[in-house]
């Protein structure tokens, strides 16, 4: 069954204390990406990366990090150090060559109480 | 930095009317898609226009790509309550990977 898996679905955490979300995807793609959604503002990049060992910062990088030792896997960490990490978190990945159709997983939703 | 902007944020329509949403990039695109988000879910891809001027068609969904690359709309005639959901676009500059959608255009239907 291919596809792209994000987990936990649900996440809380207490402030101050950093958290890694899950991505994994079996689907061979090179491109991978994180996404916050907050409602009223679409969705915003917060990393992406197109080959494995190499990542770019996106528009909302500040306090987050991510790693990409392995071309299935792209976790990302949100760090004590972002300000609001409440959110609707979107991992997608994006087959090799010219861009094209981005395949979601089904988000994360990240509380901090 | 790029931006694509999307308007109306919201469209409360009539079942059976027809309506467009926008979409504005601040630099010239490679190409701009289309994805419907359900409420609860996650986005879904529609479509990809690469072409200059380029118009495809599903159904009842009519996508357009501006001339100059910069803009795109999404027609929908005869809504359905099955087209409720938020509709966004995304673009990407000329060989680059970095993917950035408009805010979206949430859509509820009046039966």
């Amino acid at each position: 069954d291919g596809g792209i898996t994000q987990s936990p679905k649900y996440l809380f955490r207490k402030e101050g204390q950093n958290v890694t979300l899950s991505c994994e995807q079996n689907l061979n793609h090179d491109a991978m990406y994180w996404y916050r959604q907050d409602p009223g503002q679409g969705l915003r990049l917060i990393y992406y990366s197109q080959i494995v060992n190499d990542f770019q910062k996106g528009d909302i990088a500040e306090g987050y990090s991510v790693s990409r030792e392995k071309k299935e896997s792209f976790p990302l960490t949100v760090t004590s150090a972002q300000k609001n990490p409440t959110a609707f978190y979107l991992c997608a990945s994006i087959p090799t060559g010219a861009l094209s159709e981005a395949f979601f997983g089904q988000g994360t939703r990240l509380t901090v109480v | 930095g790029q931006q694509v902007m999307q308007i109306p944020q919201y469209q409360h329509v009539q079942e059976g009317e027809d309506f467009t949403t926008y979409c504005n990039s601040s630099t010239t695109l490679s190409n701009i898609q289309w994805y419907k988000q359900r409420p609860g879910g996650h986005p879904v891809f529609l479509i990809q226009l690469v072409k200059s001027g380029e118009v495809k068609k599903q159904k009842r969904l009519t996508f357009q790509f501006g001339e100059a690359k910069k803009n795109s709309s999404l027609h929908i005639t005869a809504t359905q309550t099955t087209d409720v959901g938020t509709y966004f676009c995304a673009g990407a500059r000329s060989n680059d990977y970095k993917l950035s959608f408009g805010a979206g255009t949430t859509v509820t239907v009046r039966a």
